[in-house]
């Protein structure tokens, strides 16, 4: 069975571009996640799907950042315009209910000079 | 809110000991679930072991286990026999109900030394 699939695994822009990051969650989980993970700290939600609808999204930065979950499979996440202190990995997860554990992708690695 | 703290921000421990990581969580529930899950360096998340709050007994995963005090709302991890392939972030994490987010600590690495 595979996994989450992230992509990119790596991004390097200059401020004020504009980057995405896509996520194809496990085949059959309903419930999709995008954390952010800052270096040496612990991922923080940013937005929770369950199947398209967002359920959650409280902690996410509306001004530039967006996402996506159309048919309620895989996923997108925006940011425009990026600013230096967007530079962080972008984690995806998905969960089928259950036991609660979530399964995680390998992260995209964001730089932004 | 609900919050976890890892006050051991590293750990070190010999190959083939043990070592005991600290989680201290704050929620006013008192239904909800714990994780522990591991981050090896560039390389994704996978979980390690989990305890539901309602179950007294504690959890155990071959080598890890976990010491779930409930009324201290304390979480440890206990892995024996250390192995080289340990050697990773540990991060813990509560979540109030299945499928809702998951509130994490701020981490502890763990180095193993051979």
């Amino acid at each position: 069975e595979a996994g989450v699939v992230q992509s990119p695994r790596y991004k390097i822009i200059e401020k004020k571009q504009p980057v995405a990051f896509w996520c194809n969650p496990i085949s059959g989980h309903n419930t999709l996640y995008w954390y952010l993970q800052n270096l040496g700290q612990g991922p923080e939600l940013l937005i929770r799907y369950e199947n398209e609808e967002a359920v959650d999204d409280s902690q996410l930065p509306k001004d530039r950042f967006s996402a996506e979950r159309l048919k309620g499979v895989d996923s997108t996440l925006k940011i425009q315009p990026a600013e230096l202190g967007d530079s962080a990995v972008y984690l995806c997860a998905s969960n089928a209910g259950g036991t609660g554990e979530l399964f995680f992708g390998e992260g995209s690695r964001l730089t932004v000079l | 809110a609900q919050t976890v703290t890892q006050s051991q921000p590293e750990m070190s421990v010999q190959e083939a000991e043990t070592v005991t990581l600290s989680c201290t969580y704050d929620t006013s529930e008192s239904d909800y679930y714990l994780f522990w899950y591991k981050q090896p360096p560039s390389r994704q998340m996978i979980l390690v072991i989990r305890q539901e709050a309602y179950k007294q007994q504690n959890a155990t995963e071959n080598r890890f286990s976990v010491n779930f005090q409930k009324a201290a709302k304390s979480f440890s991890l206990k892995i024996s026999d250390s192995q080289l392939g340990d050697a990773a972030m540990y991060f813990c994490a509560y979540s109030r109900n299945q499928g809702g987010k998951l509130i994490f600590g701020q981490g502890t690495e763990l180095s193993v030394k051979p």
